[in-house]
């Protein structure tokens, strides 16, 4: 089973469009990531939150909005986005928050949202 | 910032056979170092973690060994099987500030039954 939930797990949407890839866990992590993968390379950093707050933001356009309305759930919103941005988008947590507590922990993973933008 | 090199990019192997994936990192704070294994179209999961206060660590077929003076770490699968077929991401990260791994490129590999 997997411990992160995400969805939708396709999305075809138009450059004009609207939408929110959705990601949630109970395993009461408190950091929780957004990555955007290209067919066999590894997962890109978009953006982190740590307790609920975004802690960083890796330059990614503002056509992706972030938000955490929870400790369990993580959002991001789409708007006008473009046909390169088409990716799987995985979400991830982990247990600790990124202020240094404790040992660096695994991510778990979700199986993420395969979005292609036409 | 860290970087992490991994190779090789491509690994076929035939069933039965050991593979070994080789990842070297260049920051020397990191002291964690997971692997992940990627089947296709589905998520990256965790197969192994080291940290740096070990030198090696072994789970049934998996192993992954650490060299902090040279800053590499390797990955070695025995016995290969058809379902190791997948692409496997190192990583590495430091303690402090913010957890956020930094990932190898990826190896992809193909185990010929």
């Amino acid at each position: 089973d997997t411990e992160v939930t995400q969805t939708p797990k396709h999305l075809v949407m138009g450059m004009t469009n609207k939408k929110s890839l959705k990601c949630e866990q109970h395993m009461g992590h408190r950091a929780m990531y957004w990555y955007k993968q290209k067919a066999k390379k590894p997962p890109e950093l978009m953006f982190v939150y740590s307790y609920e707050k975004l802690s960083i933001n890796e330059s990614v356009p503002s056509r992706f909005s972030p938000e955490c309305p929870n400790s369990s759930l993580l959002n991001l919103h789409l708007h006008a986005l473009q046909p390169e941005d088409s990716a799987l988008y995985l979400c991830a947590s982990s247990q600790f928050g990124v202020s240094g507590q404790g040992l660096n922990q695994p991510q778990h993973f979700g199986d993420g949202t395969r979005l292609s933008i036409l | 910032g860290e970087n992490v090199e991994q190779h090789p990019s491509t690994l076929s192997v035939q069933e039965g056979d050991s593979a070994v994936i080789k990842c070297t990192y260049s920051d020397s704070a990191s002291n964690y170092f997971p692997w992940y294994k990627q089947e296709l179209g589905k998520r990256p999961q965790l197969i192994i973690d080291i940290r740096s206060n070990v030198g090696e660590k072994k789970d049934q077929r998996i192993a992954v060994t650490l060299n902090k003076t040279a800053k590499h770490f390797s990955l070695h699968i025995t016995e290969t099987q058809p379902e190791d077929s997948a692409v496997y991401f190192c990583a590495a990260s430091k303690p402090g500030g913010s957890y956020i791994p930094t990932f190898g490129r990826g190896t992809s590999l193909i185990v010929h039954p």
